[in-house]
């Protein structure tokens, strides 16, 4: 059973509107979570990093935030741009070692329409 | 400054074939993982070189190995291909010793196997 599981597995959405992608995660311990985003046929790109102490970060027009206690975050997209069109995907790192072992969620595959 | 690059873009094998796949980190980074994303799900964990050494390794069989040459670049290979290798094979760089490493990953190499 993966253990960063995303919600919804596909959303289609208006150019110009805003979305809210999920992600629930069971793994521990807990390092840090980050968002990626990846464009089809291309490497993933970090969107923001958060720590447990931390509870939200934006990066422009992409809000995210985090409830560790319910192991619980989400990705917000405010005014969406046909660039937007992508897989946002959930990754949680555990506190392994010095540098944190990724596990990855399988993405949320986002369609902005015109 | 370029970043990830990897090499071949694209590749078709045969099953029980062998395949090497080349990845040349951001420049100063020191540590390179390797990750396989099948089409539709996210990246899982192949394993991660530092200092020239495997690090740490993700449950992927003995017919994937690696290896980390003093510039930081590496090399992925794996042997006696499957249908099942099928998939898009990443590299993502980072700083070894970073609190919250950030991983920045190339563009893919896609392997096909007939």
């Amino acid at each position: 059973k993966n253990q960063v599981e995303q919600s919804p597995q596909s959303l289609i959405i208006l150019e110009g509107k805003n979305c809210t992608l999920q992600c629930n995660y069971t793994v521990s311990p807990f390092s840090n979570l980050r968002w990626y985003k990846q464009d089809t046929g291309r490497g993933p790109v970090s969107l923001t990093i958060m720590t447990f102490s931390e509870n939200t970060k934006s990066n422009g027009r992409y809000t995210a935030t985090l409830d560790a206690d319910t192991k619980q975050s989400s990705l917000h997209i405010t005014a969406s741009q046909l660039s937007d069109s992508a897989s946002y995907i959930c990754v949680v790192a555990l506190l392994t070692d010095s540098w944190g072992k990724l596990q990855f969620g399988a993405g949320t595959q986002v369609v902005v329409t015109p | 400054d370029a970043g990830v690059t990897q090499s071949p873009t694209h590749l078709i094998k045969t099953r029980g074939q062998q395949v090497t796949l080349r990845c040349s980190p951001k420049s100063g980074h020191d540590t390179v993982s390797w990750y396989q994303q099948a089409l539709g799900q996210g990246p899982q964990f192949i394993f991660q070189y530092y200092e020239e050494e495997e690090r740490q390794r993700g449950n992927f069989p003995d017919r994937f190995s690696g290896h980390q040459f003093p510039n930081y670049s590496s090399e992925l290979n794996v042997n006696a291909l499957l249908l099942g290798d099928s998939a898009l094979y990443l590299c993502a760089s980072s700083l070894g010793l970073a609190e919250y490493p950030i991983q920045y990953f190339g563009p893919g190499t896609r392997l096909t196997v007939l």
